[in-house]
């Protein structure tokens, strides 16, 4: 099945600072998302990106999807968003909506 | 338009005993998928319905159960509970029949002792 790779694992940022965090796979999908978890454990959709680039707010993302990776990127970070990100990503065609998801990366922005 | 809705939200159950978790979709979505979150194992697909017939099964044992219902409404069965099953379970919805775009719900969080 595909493998996801989330770097970096953990991100201590002071508020203000930018992030990018990355998604590798090791398999070509045509189904890719970014979620943040928040305190609660639900996922909040952040983007649906099988491809190119999105921006919402202080958040964009990319992925290139020939060379098996995507990146989130958060500028102006604040408080809020710290927690967890995930990267999901599967292919439709053998696996239907199934998504293999990556092992987050644990953002903490300080004050 | 609602989101996607789990009940219950928290369960305590005792090994041995069996668990019914539900899910209702957003309205219009014909696929539901099931994720188990453990810390130590991460956010692992369960199984993943679609229009009342599972597509996609992971590497679960036969325990995991789940049907969908022609609502597209979904629940998931646990039977011989065991302390390992203690988890956070998410259900997920989308329109299904290609890769759309998925939404969770808050999540079922279940304490087995």
């Amino acid at each position: 099945g595909i493998q996801v790779e989330q770097s970096p694992p953990d991100l201590i940022l002071q508020e203000g600072a930018n992030s990018t965090l990355r998604c590798n796979f090791s398999d070509s999908v045509n189904n890719l998302q970014w979620f943040h978890q928040n305190p609660w454990g639900q996922l909040i959709n952040l983007f649906y990106i099988p491809s190119g680039t999105k921006q919402n707010g202080r958040l964009s993302a990319t992925t290139v999807a020939t060379e098996r990776y995507s990146l989130l990127y958060i500028s102006s970070s604040q408080t809020t968003d710290s927690g967890v990100y995930f990267c999901a990503g599967g292919i439709q065609e053998t696996s239907g909506s199934r998504l293999t998801f990556g092992e987050g990366t644990q953002l903490t922005v300080n004050p | 338009k609602a989101g996607v809705t789990q009940t219950p939200r928290y369960l305590i159950k005792t090994r041995g005993q069996q668990v019914t978790l539900s899910c209702s979709p957003i309205s219009g979505h014909r696929s539901v998928s099931w994720y188990q979150q453990t810390p130590g194992q991460g956010l692992q697909f369960l199984f993943e319905y679609f229009s009342e017939t599972q597509r996609n099964k992971g590497n679960f044992p036969g325990r995991f159960s789940g049907r969908q219902f022609s609502n597209s409404r979904s629940e998931m069965n646990v039977s011989t509970l065991e302390l390992g099953d203690s988890a956070l379970y998410l259900c997920a919805s989308s329109l299904g029949g290609g890769p759309y775009e998925q939404y969770f719900g808050p999540g079922t969080r279940l304490t087995v002792t």
